[in-house]
């Protein structure tokens, strides 16, 4: 039971480049989130997807977009990185709003 | 929509000494609450939560939490810390929706 696996673990871009941060679980979780965790600023949710199919926007979702395909898969997608991108990523799966989200372990990404 | 203060940004401790983390939510309906710890270079672990029912939650590693309504509070406590707490600690809540809001975060700082 592999949890939550984020990849790649580190990544620095180029402003302008595009990129896709991968996510998946192995827990038939249906709700799946994106976080970016800045100094001083918690974590703030960027999208959020509730089952295959259904995705929308969290508090800071410009300049990323998602999709769902599968119920394992939640890639976020960078369209034209900006040097405030620069953050730490993380994905986190849910079965229920009760339960508690699982959380993984974080993409660390620098634009340069 | 839904709010959390952290109302210490870091909170210094000698070891073997108690602790509280304080935390502090706004909603306009019923809401679900968690605590997660970040240890350095992790992703978030979750601590404790509380639904509903008998207001002390007790969670991993010797914590403990207690929901005031009236205050609309969640602090922290741990009677005694160890240097292995030593981390950031977030607190978070759903109210109504798959998603979770989290303050800002406390940084714990435990020295011997």
């Amino acid at each position: 039971n592999a949890g939550v696996t984020q990849t790649p673990k580190f990544q620095v871009l180029k402003t302008g480049q595009s990129m896709t941060l991968q996510c998946a679980q192995d827990m038939n979780h249906e709700y799946m989130s994106w976080y970016r965790q800045d100094p001083g600023m918690g974590l703030r949710l960027i999208h959020y997807s509730v089952g295959a199919g259904i995705t929308d926007q969290g508090e800071v979702p410009n300049g990323y977009n998602v999709s769902r395909s599968t119920t394992e898969d939640f890639p976020l997608r960078l369209l034209s990185a900006a040097p405030s991108q620069t953050s730490v990523y993380f994905c986190a799966s849910s079965y229920g709003q009760s339960i508690g989200y699982t959380f993984g372990s974080g993409t660390r990404l620098t634009v340069v | 929509a839904q709010s959390v203060t952290q109302l210490d940004s870091q909170v210094p401790v000698f070891e073997e000494a108690p602790v509280e983390l304080r935390c502090n939510y706004s909603s306009s309906v019923s809401v679900y609450l968690f605590w997660y710890v970040q240890y350095p270079n992790q992703g978030l672990q979750l601590l404790l939560k509380y639904l509903s029912g008998s207001t002390l939650v007790k969670g991993i590693n010797g914590f403990e939490a207690e929901f005031n309504k009236s205050q609309t509070s969640f602090h922290l406590r741990k009677p005694s810390v160890h240097i292995s707490d030593t981390a950031e600690y977030f607190c978070a809540v759903s109210a109504g929706y798959s998603t979770l809001t989290f303050g800002k975060g406390t940084m714990l700082l435990v020295s011997p």
